[in-house]
């Protein structure tokens, strides 16, 4: 099983560069996620999507954008890259709010 | 405010050693608690959950609602215990995704 995949796996962007991390499940669930770990600070919530057509903001949006036009994708978007950006992202899935997550292998970005 | 504090970064024990990792939440309603773990370039994957009262791979958890916590204990730690491990909040009310605590990790000397 597939599961939660995530691309690319590690990228380096200059600033102003904008990029988009791919997010793809094949589980069917309602419920996906995107988040950025911070050396220390954990896992921060930056967008969620309940359902297709339905996002909403997380702690830490600004700066990005999803979008949610199917069940199984969910891509996070960053239009002018900022150093403050370099984080390693991690993509979610989930029946409801309150079963198993399923993440993503992660994607280790670099702004310089 | 949904919050959750894990007050150790690192946890250094010896192996055989009881292990402990500290995790302690805010919230006012009735909390959904969960343990997630990382281990080395493994994805992040799902413990345990107070709901279910698992013991999984000797690890268990206890919700006390009077002292808002629930941490993680192992009464005898292994080497392949190492790994990061993350306490996490479910939804509630105008929340609709988990928050994390910021992490522990946890080292098994031999």
């Amino acid at each position: 099983n597939a599961g939660v995949t995530q691309t690319p796996k590690f990228r380096i962007l200059k600033i102003g560069q904008s990029m988009t991390l791919q997010c793809t499940q094949d589980m069917n669930h309602n419920y996906m996620y995107w988040y950025r770990q911070d050396p220390g600070m954990g896992l921060k919530l930056i967008y969620y999507s309940v359902g297709a057509g339905i996002t909403d903001k997380g702690e830490v949006p600004n700066g990005y954008n999803v979008s949610r036009s199917t069940t199984e994708d969910f891509p996070l978007r960053l239009e002018l890259a900022a150093p403050s950006q370099t984080s390693v992202y991690f993509c979610a899935s989930s029946a409801t709010v309150n079963t198993e997550a399923f993440f993503g292998q992660g994607t280790r970005l670099t702004v310089v | 405010a949904q919050r959750v504090t894990q007050p150790e970064k690192l946890l250094s024990v010896f192996k055989g050693a009881p292990v402990e990792l500290k995790c302690n939440y805010s919230y006012s309603g009735s909390p959904e608690l969960f343990w997630y773990v990382q281990y080395s370039r493994q994805r992040l994957q799902l413990l345990l959950r107070h709901i279910s009262r698992e013991s999984i791979k000797g690890f268990t958890a206890d919700l006390n609602k009077g002292e808002t916590s629930f941490h993680l204990k192992k009464p005898f730690a292994q080497e392949e215990d190492s790994a990061m491990y993350y306490c996490a909040l479910g939804g509630g009310t105008g929340r609709r995704a988990l928050t994390f605590g910021s992490g522990t990790r946890l080292q098994v000397q031999p």
